[in-house]
């Protein structure tokens, strides 16, 4: 089945030590997104990849990067995580051939940081 | 400033019965609506959408209206099923190839039996 796949499920990292959380993908979608989810907040978009075009939303903090090195992975680095980045990450890709402009999202991975 | 509202954080609902789950949104410019179900350690998966120029759109059971005068849209599950309970996301689109969806904060529907 084709599907989006987030590893690790669930990750704990220390206060300031570098973690990196992994999407990847068989549904050869042109377009990735990371977006962060706190607990009963609503997913905000991080930012995206359109092929390899890198689109960062303007609030996204200078902490949070990405890589994508090729159409089927696409990585999210926290290069200093705090407290406050304790969330659930999640990944989603887009065909650009879509009809419809649904995502399909990967089931997430829960950080915490200690 | 939230631009896409879930202003019920919670319903409960008999089975059998129908679920409206409602959505207020701020912004004209946003062109296509769509509708996320959430199981607990899941990511989102879609359910239903809309287009800005249509008013409803049905798949099975489940029905999406949207009152754009109103900038108002809701999910109607009839009859609801226990299945059925899960967090109901509703996201909007400004349209174009990017896709950016602007979430609401979800609405987390129980079926009881």
């Amino acid at each position: 089945d084709a599907m989006v796949i987030q590893n690790p499920r669930y990750q704990v990292t220390q206060f300031g030590k570098p973690v990196t959380l992994s999407c990847s993908q068989t549904l050869n979608h042109n377009v990735m997104y990371w977006y962060q989810q706190k607990s009963s907040q609503a997913p905000k978009l991080l930012f995206h990849y359109y092929d390899k075009d890198f689109n960062n939303e303007a609030d996204t903090p200078d902490n949070f990067q990405s890589r994508r090195p090729n159409t089927s992975f696409c990585f999210l680095d926290i290069r200093s995580p705090g407290l406050g980045d304790a969330a659930m990450y999640l990944c989603a890709t887009r065909g650009t051939s879509a009809t419809y402009n649904e995502q399909f999202f990967g089931p997430g991975t829960r950080l915490t940081v200690l | 400033d939230q631009q896409v509202k879930q202003n019920s954080p919670s319903l409960s609902v008999q089975e059998g019965r129908i679920s409206i789950l409602n959505c207020d949104y701020t912004n004209s410019m946003f062109d296509y609506f769509l509708w996320y179900k959430k199981y607990p350690a899941e990511g989102p998966t879609f359910l239903i959408s809309i287009s800005s120029i249509k008013d409803k759109n049905e798949d099975g059971r489940f029905t999406v209206f949207l009152n754009k005068s109103a900038k108002h849209l809701s999910l109607h599950i009839v009859p609801s099923q226990p299945g059925d309970s899960a967090v109901y996301f509703c996201a909007a689109d400004y349209g174009g190839s990017q896709g950016n969806l602007i979430f609401g904060k979800g609405t987390k529907l129980s079926v009881k039996p």
